[in-house]
């Protein structure tokens, strides 16, 4: 059965650091998402994207963050200039259309030191 | 706005034991409603979904759950719980809007004791 796969599995970093988180969504999914699970706190919405534009976005989803699609296959979430609030679990997301179910990865444990 | 409540944070169950997790919801507009599950260091895996067509809903591994809109509620069941159901029960909900953003209870930690 088809997956979305993230890597890597876990980061650590340093304040002010960039960090490029990485998806490979499902082959024939067309819509790409990303959420964040801060420890203790509800999973979040970050940002939505399709035909290589963000269709829709969250307020967190502010200037230091960009998404990308780099190449057929990867789907990825920049942190320009990591905060220790970004300290989170961050889920990629894909579906085939806009309206159908959304298929997770296992996430990206991310700790900003 | 839409909002999500999960009505227990933690439920402890025997093995063979039914199991029903609660979840409430608000929504301006038609909601399309969806449990996901997740078993440590796995992703969220959908566990079934309602989209304004039967009002009962039949997932994966005997899971069901209920669309009543006079209660405004969704919540989960299973006649007999294994332990392997043992994980964290995120309901979900999306309005039905075009928005594809999906908004999340805060989750209910199923324990199924032996």
């Amino acid at each position: 059965e088809p997956e979305v796969t993230q890597t890597p599995s876990h980061q650590v970093t340093q304040m002010g650091q960039e960090v490029i988180l990485r998806c490979v969504p499902i082959s024939n999914h067309l819509y790409f998402y990303w959420y964040r699970q801060i420890l203790g706190q509800k999973v979040e919405f970050l940002v939505s994207f399709y035909n290589n534009e963000i269709s829709e976005k969250s307020e967190i989803f502010d200037d230091q963050f960009s998404v990308e699609r780099p190449d057929g296959s990867n789907f990825t979430l920049k942190i320009r200039s990591t905060k220790l609030e970004d300290s989170a679990m961050y889920f990629c997301a894909s579906s085939e259309y806009t309206q159908e179910t959304q298929y997770f990865g296992p996430g990206t444990r991310l700790l900003v030191l | 706005a839409q909002s999500v409540t999960q009505l227990d944070s933690h439920v402890s169950v025997s093995e063979g034991t039914p199991v029903l997790l609660r979840c409430n919801y608000s929504s301006s507009y038609s909601p399309s409603l969806f449990w996901y599950v997740q078993h440590p260091n796995k992703g969220l895996q959908l566990l079934l979904k309602y989209t304004s067509a039967a009002t009962l809903v039949k997932g994966i591994n005997g899971f069901e759950a209920e669309f009543k809109k006079s209660e405004t509620s969704f919540h989960l069941t299973k006649p007999s719980a294994h332990m392997s159901d043992a994980a964290e029960y995120f309901c979900v909900v999306r309005m039905d809007t075009g928005r594809r953003a999906l908004t999340f209870g805060s989750g209910t930690r199923l324990q199924v004791q032996p």
